[in-house]
């Protein structure tokens, strides 16, 4: 059974940037056919995609968000990655990792504030 | 961006009655390959949202066969044949054809 945890700070400064990490078990991040991916959710609000990535392929953003985000993978750790540069208050989020949409992470909340 | 308009936003069932939730997308979701990749999820409370229907009516595993979906260019349906309290949440449509991934605004099952 695939499991994904993120982790990362709870508290990012305005204008900071943003980085969480997936920790992906009972699979390899490098198999083929599955991508991998943000998402994120503002409180009491839906579910928006940030972007996703596939192993050895460029990634796809959200063109909202196209100008801040990388994703990147890091297959030695089993591990995939979100940089969000330049924050507000408006990305204060439970951010979540996915595998393609079947497997999702608990979510974590990040808050942006001084 | 693809819109997806989900109705009622609110939904109130009396335990052991059917629901039905309705999705319709700005676009048609029929992608190249063939598929529409119109997808359902149920997020309860304090959880993670949770895959429930995949391309408009392939149920996840370990999901209720009370659970079904239904639907085709536009026009999609989340129907559940008997609520149970354990179906208390809040419910998304996807559509997965067009990038960016959207999502409806949700609709909030509670029972009456």
């Amino acid at each position: 059974q695939v499991q994904l945890q993120e982790s990362g700070p709870g508290l990012v400064r305005p204008s900071q940037t943003l980085s969480l990490t997936c920790t992906v078990s009972g699979g390899s991040i490098s198999s083929g056919g599955y991508f991998w991916s943000w998402i994120r959710q503002h409180p009491g609000k839906g579910l928006e995609w940030i972007g996703y990535i596939y192993y050895n392929e460029s990634p796809y953003y959200n063109p909202s968000l196209k100008s801040r985000v990388t994703i990147s993978i890091d297959t030695s750790k089993n591990q995939f990655s979100l940089k969000l540069r330049s924050v507000t208050a408006a990305d204060t989020a439970v951010y979540y990792c996915a595998r393609d949409s079947t497997y999702w992470g608990q979510g974590t909340l990040v808050t942006v504030s001084s | 961006d693809v819109v997806m308009t989900q109705s009622p936003l609110s939904l109130p069932v009396t335990l052991g009655q059917p629901a039905s939730i309705s999705c319709r997308s700005s676009q048609r979701l029929v992608n190249s390959d063939g598929n529409t990749y119109l997808n359902w999820f149920q997020q309860r409370p304090g959880q993670s949202p949770r895959r429930l229907i995949y391309k408009v009516s392939n149920r996840d595993s370990g999901v209720p066969d009370r659970f079904s979906g239904s639907g085709s260019g536009t026009d999609f349906t989340l129907r559940i044949s008997r609520v149970e309290a354990e179906d208390v949440g809040v419910y998304y449509c996807m559509q997965g054809t067009h990038w960016p991934i959207t999502f409806g605004q949700g609709t909030r099952l509670e029972i009456k």
